[in-house]
């Protein structure tokens, strides 16, 4: 596609509940990004996937969170027994991973946990 | 990663230049300065990147001096549509992932 894609825009779900987020990338790109942003703060690295090699997991915050991409397609954000304090919008990003290109982001998912 | 230190905001008028400076005393030899300009509820988006002296592109310049331990973000005569975050990162983007940092709120007035 065109840009980055991410689905659900928006999901509340109950406390105690999984989830999962999806992320489709622009085609082509062999690097793709998981961030957390809450409400008027910066951005949170959480998972970094590279083509084929291992992910960085450096930034999940809890073994509550994963994530897995298939091949340099698409990737799903997986976060387990949701708590209010995961509530916060999740950007996905991809980019071609060379140091001449940004990243491009998604628009988002807003997840409130409730 | 080089940590990256930016005003947390700044405020303007319409038509205006804005200069943002970022310093990155740590800066190392293979890593590029990126800016990236966030509007509410959306994605962060890629404005510039640059090396070292001067980059121009259609929305902004960036200004790296010699030694590369801060640069400039400048804004020509800024719009009520730029207020947004403007965030500075450094690092090589070949090996490594974006750490972004608080930013800089920009705030247009008419």
């Amino acid at each position: 596609g065109a840009g980055v894609s991410q689905s659900p825009s928006n999901k509340v779900t109950e406390k105690g509940k999984d989830v999962e987020l999806r992320c489709d990338p622009i085609s082509g790109h062999t690097a793709l990004y998981w961030y957390r942003q809450r409400l008027g703060q910066g951005l949170e690295f959480l998972i970094y996937f590279q083509g084929n090699s291992a992910p960085d997991k450096s930034g999940l915050p809890s073994d509550r969170f994963s994530a897995e991409r298939t091949g340099e397609s698409v990737s799903t954000l997986t976060i387990q027994r949701t708590q209010q304090e995961d509530s916060a919008v999740y950007l996905c990003a991809s980019s071609l991973g060379s140091s001449d290109y940004g990243y491009t982001f998604g628009s988002g998912t807003r997840l409130t946990v409730v | 990663l080089a940590k990256t230190t930016q005003p947390i905001s700044m405020d303007s008028y319409e038509g205006q230049e804005v200069n943002i400076t970022c310093s990155h005393n740590n800066i190392a030899t293979n890593d590029y300065i990126t800016w990236y300009q966030q509007f509410p509820s959306q994605g962060p988006r890629f404005i510039i990147q640059g090396y070292k002296t001067k980059v121009t592109n259609e929305v902004a310049s960036l200004f790296i001096p010699a030694d590369r331990k801060s640069s400039t973000l400048s804004l020509p005569r800024v719009s009520l549509s730029d207020t947004a975050v403007y965030y500075c990162l450094v690092g090589d983007w070949g090996t490594d992932k974006l750490i972004f940092g608080t930013g800089t709120r920009l705030q247009v007035f008419p």
